[in-house]
């Protein structure tokens, strides 16, 4: 079946540290890949998304790439601030599907 | 901007006890989604709606009921609550199917916190 599979966390680092958060994917077909955010007390938004091989998607200084010969889109930031700290889930949704299915969240914290 | 609203925010429940969450979008969203999302098993779908009129089994339906009588309207029941369904409960809507090239966004609502005693 189709699944996401995301780096065990917590994690924690210091700011102006660098990100990656890893994740791979299972699934038929061609899926759009998406990371979504979750910050505390609040429900989760998009934070970018990529719908093809080689696509790269970006947003507030985050990187993903859809890699689909090692089926990953790993995140990354090249400078993390206090900010960032929130819980994200990388996730997919196959082409002919109505349904996105969620990886199970990494938690980052990043402390001055 | 309202987006998707989700009410309670909180309640506590007694084991038997029914209940109805409500969930409201304003952004003319064909498509609506019930998640319950529980520590380290990330978001799982309950149930959603592709337009008026239609309801779908997510991953784990059972112990819940949905209604989508209103395009702008998605409730999710309650029959008779148990202790395994305390979780923290997501609403999300979005335009069109979030798979294809265009990987449509799906917009959340900011949680209803559950818990049954």
């Amino acid at each position: 079946g189709n699944s996401v599979t995301q780096m065990e966390g917590p994690v924690t680092l210091s700011e102006e540290a660098f990100l990656t958060i890893n994740c791979t994917y299972t699934a038929t077909g061609y899926p759009s890949l998406f990371w979504y955010v979750q910050y505390p007390g609040e429900g989760l938004q998009l934070l970018l998304k990529a719908t093809k091989a080689d696509d790269k998607g970006s947003n507030k200084g985050f990187e993903a790439t859809y890699r689909k010969e090692t089926t990953s889109f790993h995140l990354e930031k090249g400078s993390v601030q206090v900010s960032d700290s929130a819980v994200y889930f990388c996730a997919l949704a196959r082409t002919s599907y109505d349904k996105v299915i969620f990886g199970p969240g990494t938690s980052l914290s990043v402390i001055p | 901007n309202a987006g998707v609203t989700q009410t309670p925010k909180f309640r506590v429940l007694k084991t038997g006890q029914s209940m109805t969450l409500l969930c409201a979008q304003d952004m003319n969203h064909e498509y609506m989604y019930w998640y319950r999302q529980d520590p380290g098993m990330g978001l799982r779908l309950i149930h959603y709606s592709v337009g008026e009129g239609t309801t779908a089994k997510g991953e784990v339906p059972d112990g819940y009921n949905v209604s989508r009588l209103k395009k702008q309207n998605f409730l999710l029941g309650l029959e008779s609550a148990a202790p395994s369904q305390t979780s923290v409960y997501f609403c999300a809507s979005s335009y069109e199917p979030p798979g294809g090239r265009s990987g449509n966004t799906i917009y959340f609502g900011e949680g209803s916190w559950l818990t049954v005693v």
